[in-house]
């Protein structure tokens, strides 16, 4: 049983343009969620993360959006730069567990 | 501050071996979570550990084990590899307290092949 689906297995953005990214999940005891950017044979690296008592959470180019009732959460980058080309991971974790959920990931390309 | 640091970063063992993976949590981090990554399955949540206790385990064989030293640095350790132990490791650090959750930073991993 999924319970993080990034349905999208791969997303190709022109430069300057907006890329979202997005993410659903089934398991209503989550609240917490991330967002990580993956290349090959590294560790990810964490880029943004919102609670779930609020709605929106913005870091300079990325913002992302969280829908309780659609169980559905969002990652906007923007404007996208070429560097940005890399696997996106959604996670989620329930309250008090340090135990991340990931979905299976987004392959984002940013063509110049 | 320097980060999640692990080694080694490549491992090659045949089946029925016994392998350890170590990892130091970035300074100051008491919390350290171990997650494997393969092609078929992502990345999925191994155990974690807090003050050398384990406060959370993943759905994995008892071949999987670790612990935590008093300096909060982890060990894994799998036991008999099988071919499907093939993956990259990951061990992540956070700072939280004895509750709530706190953002995890990840190490580079260790690329683990069975042969």
């Amino acid at each position: 049983d999924q319970q993080v689906k990034q349905n999208s297995p791969s997303l190709s953005v022109q430069e300057g343009r907006i890329s979202i990214l997005n993410c659903d999940y089934t398991n209503s005891m989550f609240d917490y969620f991330l967002w990580y950017k993956k290349y090959p044979a590294e560790g990810p690296t964490f880029l943004i993360s919102i609670s779930s008592i609020k709605d929106k959470n913005e870091d300079g180019r990325f913002t992302v959006f969280l829908n309780k009732s659609a169980k559905h959460l969002s990652l906007h980058i923007v404007p996208s730069q070429p560097g940005d080309s890399a696997v996106y991971f959604c996670a989620a974790s329930e309250k008090g567990a340090q135990k991340l959920v990931f979905g299976q990931g987004t392959r984002l390309t940013i063509n110049p | 501050k320097a980060g999640v640091t692990q080694t080694p970063r490549y491992l090659i063992k045949t089946r029925g071996q016994q392998v350890t993976l170590s990892c130091s949590p970035i300074s100051g981090h008491r919390s350290v979570s171990w997650y494997q990554q393969t092609p078929g399955q992502g990345l999925q949540f191994l155990f974690e550990y807090f003050s050398e206790t384990q406060r959370n385990k993943g759905n994995f064989p008892g071949r999987f084990s670790g612990r935590q030293f008093s300096n909060s640095r982890s060990e894994m350790n799998v036991s008999t590899l099988e071919l499907g132990d093939s993956a990259l490791y990951l061990c992540a650090s956070s700072s939280t307290a004895t509750s709530g959750v706190d953002t995890q930073y990840f190490g580079p991993g260790t690329r683990l092949t069975v042969l």
